[in-house]
């Protein structure tokens, strides 16, 4: 596609309830990277994908967050469990280099969950 | 100490004026930087990457500093539309991970 697609773009969860958040990066795009974002910050690194490996998720906050991209290039975020200080937003980014031009990527619109 | 750390402001601007920031990073092994863009609700855009030599790109001049270990974002000429977040981004270790300073907001007002 032309960028890379985020969906839902809102999701309201009520406590306890899983998630998943799904990205559609830019076709190609061998890196892809989730984030949260919360209000007044910057966006928090989560975890990173070379094509279908997960190369690092030291950003995960807790085991009731799982990220997979199977085939290398849709991805899902899911959070199991939800909790209030899981409500954030969650962009992902892709990029077509794994090298030094790594910060330069694409970001979605984000998926803004709202957990109550 | 954060990573990547940045000045919140807001820096509060008129129409016309020059304005400068500064991000300070902590790795020094750091190899790659850029600068983003974020308007309200919107994700981060690429505004532009920071070269050692620096980079220029129109109104919006970046610089690297290696030895103070900081790199700034110089804007000429504001104009309203510029007003936004201005996020620093740093990159480092073998895996070359990002790491988002927390934005710095700018208010452009005529």
């Amino acid at each position: 596609g032309a960028g890379v697609s985020q969906s839902p773009r809102y999701k309201v969860a009520k406590r306890g309830q899983d998630v998943a958040l799904r990205c559609d990066p830019i076709s190609g795009h061998v890196s892809l990277f989730w984030y949260q974002q919360a209000l007044g910050q910057g966006p928090e690194f989560l975890t990173y994908f070379q094509n279908e490996a997960q190369l690092d998720k030291s950003g995960l906050p807790s085991d009731r967050f799982f990220a997979e991209r199977p085939e290398g290039s849709v991805s899902t975020l899911k959070i199991q469990r939800t909790q209030q200080e899981d409500s954030a937003v969650y962009l992902c980014a892709s990029s077509l280099g794994t090298g030094g031009d790594l910060g330069a990527y694409t970001f979605g619109s984000g998926t803004r969950l709202t957990v109550v | 100490r954060k990573e990547v750390e940045q000045d919140p402001g807001p820096f509060n601007v008129p129409e016309g004026a020059t304005v400068a920031f500064n991000c300070t990073y902590s790795n020094s092994a750091s190899q790659s930087f850029f600068w983003y863009r974020q308007d309200c609700r919107k994700e981060p855009k690429l505004l532009m990457s920071v070269y050692s030599s620096g980079n220029e790109d129109g109104r919006f001049t970046a610089q690297l500093n290696r030895a103070s270990q900081y790199i700034s974002l110089l804007i000429r000429d504001s104009k309203l539309s510029d007003s936004a977040t201005y996020l620093c981004v740093v990159s480092s270790g073998g895996s070359y991970i990002p790491t988002f300073g927390r934005g710095t907001s700018l208010i452009v007002h005529p």
